[in-house]
Order: structure tokens, then sequence, then C-alpha cells
């Protein structure tokens, strides 16, 4: 039972257009909720949280919504640009019948064209 | 400050060898993580520890065994690889697990033959 979903493997977007990205959980335990980065031949890297205690969660040109009745959360990237082109992760964590650690879903390549 | 590191990069293995992956972390981490990635899958966590001398299971805990002798360092041994163990494993340190935002290292590619 996949507790963290990211139902689109791939999405493809023009540069300077505004990028979505979706994650659903099934956990109603999980309180925090985290997007990491990742290039080819490389580690993930954190890029923003939120907390459930927000809907709503701003760094820059990225931009994290949560919807908890919903049980989603969208990554949203505004102005795309090329090198925003990797694989994003969506990460749940908090249910610490668990020992509070991150689920994660299996990711969503994003392609950025020029 | 290096951050997370793994040694080595990239590994061929025959079917019933042995190896050890290194994890090293220089940010004075309490929790650390060894992960598994296979192609359009996410990361699934094999085992983890909580601190110095400790580990537990991860969802895919079979085939691997860890140590962590040392808070810097976190081992995983592969005691008869597998093919079925041919992957790309990612270690990862965390301060906690409370809001836990993971360092990850830059990976090792295992192919096992």
């Amino acid at each position: 039972d996949q507790q963290v979903k990211q139902n689109s493997p791939s999405l493809s977007v023009q540069e300077g257009r505004i990028s979505i990205l979706n994650c659903d959980y099934t956990n109603s335990m999980f309180d925090y909720f985290l997007w990491y980065k990742k290039y080819p031949a490389e580690g993930p890297t954190f890029l923003i949280s939120i907390s459930s205690i927000k809907d709503k969660n701003e760094d820059g040109r990225f931009t994290v919504f949560l919807n908890k009745s919903a049980k989603h959360l969208s990554l949203h990237i505004v102005p795309s640009q090329p090198g925003d082109s990797a694989v994003y992760f969506c990460a749940a964590s908090g249910d610490y019948t668990n020992a509070g650690k991150s689920t994660f879903g299996d990711g969503t390549t994003l392609t950025v064209k020029p | 400050n290096a951050g997370v590191t793994q040694t080595p990069k990239f590994r061929v293995l025959k079917t019933g060898q042995s190896m050890t992956l290194l994890c090293a972390q220089d940010m004075n981490h309490e929790y650390m993580y060894w992960y598994r990635q296979d192609p359009g899958m996410g990361l699934r966590l094999i085992h983890y520890s909580v601190g110095e001398g400790t580990t537990a299971k991860g969802e895919v805990p079979d085939g691997y065994n860890v140590s962590r002798l040392k808070k810097q360092n976190f081992l995983l041994g592969l005691e008869s690889a597998a093919p079925s163990q041919t992957s790309v494993y990612f270690c990862a340190s965390s301060y906690s697990t409370a809001q836990e935002t993971q360092y990850f290292g830059p990976g090792t590619r295992l192919l096992v033959l």
C-alpha cells in the first residue's frame, strides 16, 4: 500500500510557464511534507517543505500548497526555467508509529523546454 | 564541510560476493538512513539509525546489514549479493525526524552480475 503517490511520472512545460507537480497521500498521521529535487547522477536535495498547520508555503519561484481534507499537495514553479528540469520527489513524515520517518513518492520527471 | 559522502561511487559485483558501502556525514546529525532507488521508483528505506550504536529495519531490509559504530559513519553491508540488489544506493542524514530535512549523499551505483 503506497502511502505517498505521485501519479504523473513526467511533466513537460515551456520555459516561463507554470509547472504544477502533484502529490497525494493516504496516511492521516502525516503532518509534515517535503519536496526534494534530484538531478541525474546526484543525490536528492531539499527544495521546500510545509507543515500541516499551514496551507501554503512560498520560497521564491517555488510554492507548495497543502489541502489536508483532500490529502493532496502540489508544488508550483513560476516561472519555470530549463535548470528546473529534474526529478521531483514528494515526501511525507509524522507517523510516529513508524518512528516519524519520511515516506517518498515515486517522483515526477519535469522537463522545461527552452 | 563535505556534507554526506559515500564510498564507492560505482561497483560491479558477481553474485554471491560481499561488499560494504560507507556513508560519512560531518554535520553531527543523529539520524542516518540507507535507501535504494530503482528505475521508475521512489526511494525505499533499507535500514536507518537514530543514533550511534542503534539501527532499525526499514521497508526493504532483507539481504542487507548495517552498523553505526561511530556517529558520523553508517555502513551498509551485502553479505551475498544478488542481481536483485542492482540499484543506486543513497545515504542520508538528518538532525531529527520531527521535521526532517534529509541531506543526501551522491549515491553509489551497484551492478550485480
